[in-house]
This record gives C-alpha cells, sequence and structure tokens, in this order.
C-alpha cells in the first residue's frame, strides 16, 4: 500500500515556464515532507521541506505547498531551467514511538525543453 | 569534504555468494540509513542506526544485514538469501533529529552475475 504517490512518472516543461509537480498522501499522521532531486547515477539530494503547521515555504525558485485537507503538497519550480531536469522525489515522515523514518514517493523524471 | 561515500559503484554477485556494500561518513553524523531503489519505485528502507552498537529493521531487512561499529561506518551485506538482489543501493545519514534532512552517497549498483 503506497502512502505517498506521485502519480506522474515523468513531466515535460518549457525553459523559462513554471514546473510544478504533484505528490499525494494518505497517512493523516504525516507532518513533515520533503523534496529530494536525483540525478542519474547519483544519490538524492535535499530541495526543501514543509511542516505540516505551514501551508507553504519557499527558498528561491521553490515553492512547496501543502493542502492537508486534501493530503496534497507540489513543489513550483519557476523559471525553470535545464539543470532542473532530474528526477524528483516527494518523501514524508513517520513517526514510530522513538524511532522515525522517511516514506517516499516512486518520483517524477522532470525535463526541462529548451 | 565532508561527505558520504559508498563503494565499489558497481557490484556483480555470483548466485549463493554473500557481498558486502560499503559506506563511510565524514559529516559526524549519528544516523545511518541503508535504502535500496528498483526502477519505477520510491526508495525503500533495508536498514536505519540512529547510533553505534544500535539498528533497527527498515521495510525489506530480509536477506540483508548490518553492522555499526563505527559512528562513520555502516556496511550492509547482501546475503544468499535475498533471492532478487539486483537494484541500486543508496546510503544516507542525517544529525539526529526527526526533521534532518538526510544526505545521500552516490549509490551502489548491484547486479547478478
Amino acid at each position: 500500500d503506497q502512502q505517498v504517490k506521485q502519480n506522474s512518472p515523468s513531466l515535460s516543461v518549457q525553459e523559462g515556464r513554471i514546473s510544478i509537480l504533484n505528490c499525494d498522501y494518505t497517512n493523516s499522521m504525516f507532518d513533515y515532507f520533503l523534496w529530494y532531486k536525483k540525478y542519474p547515477a547519483e544519490g538524492p539530494t535535499f530541495l526543501i521541506s514543509i511542516s505540516s503547521i505551514k501551508d507553504k515555504n519557499e527558498d528561491g525558485r521553490f515553492t512547496v505547498f501543502l493542502n492537508k485537507s486534501a493530503k496534497h503538497l507540489s513543489l513550483h519550480i519557476v523559471p525553470s531551467q535545464p539543470g532542473d531536469s532530474a528526477v524528483y522525489f516527494c518523501a514524508a515522515l513517520a513517526s514510530m514511538d522513538s524511532n522515525y523514518q522517511l516514506i517516499w514517493g516512486a518520483g517524477t523524471k522532470l525535463i526541462i525543453k529548451p | 569534504d565532508g561527505g558520504i561515500t559508498q563503494s565499489p559503484k558497481y557490484l556483480f554477485r555470483k548466485e549463493g555468494q554473500n557481498v558486502t556494500l560499503s559506506c563511510e561518513q565524514n559529516l559526524n553524523h549519528d544516523a545511518m540509513y541503508w535504502y535500496r531503489q528498483d526502477p519505477g519505485q520510491g526508495l525503500r528502507l533495508i536498514y536505519y542506526s540512529q547510533i553505534v552498537n544500535d539498528f533497527q529493521k527498515g521495510d525489506i531487512a530480509e536477506g540483508y544485514s548490518v553492522s555499526r561499529e563505527k559512528k562513520e561506518s555502516f556496511p550492509l551485506t547482501v546475503t544468499s538469501a535475498q533471492k532478487n538482489p539486483t537494484a541500486f543501493y543508496l546510503c544516507a545519514s542525517c544529525v539526529r533529529g526527526r526533521t534532518q534532512p538526510q544526505h545521500f552517497g552516490d549509490g551502489t549498483r548491484l547486479s547478478i552475475l
């Protein structure tokens, strides 16, 4: 049972336009969300995060929006640049007693067209 | 430069053989993690350790083993009991604290001969 879903395996966007990557989750106990970016043959790199007490967090060209009632978050990249072409993973934090682990989506491959 | 080093980058395993993937970090992080990535899937947690000499099973620990004898090192052994070991393995570490972002190595791709 996938608790974190990224329903678009890929997304193609024109350079300079806005890229919107979506993520849905099912567990209402998730209270912290992260986005990671991954290039081929490399490990993921942390991009931006958001706590459930907020509905928006912004860092330069990257903004994450959280809609708790819909259990949905999105990552906006504007303007999109060629170097943004990568796979983007959404991850949610689940707490289990004193331990905690990230639950990951399957990723969305973003392709920025020149 | 501080970071996480995984070695080797590519590894081949024969049937019935155990292999060990190395993960070393010089970030002084307490917590370390091993993930497996398969095509079209998210990362799945194999094992994690939040302190030296202690580790916990993740969602897919069967067929794997780990040790955490030093803070800097968290090797993963893929045993012959793991029937489908071909995958991309990622090691991560972070400062202890539930909202601290994990930092990743560049991964090891394991294939079966």
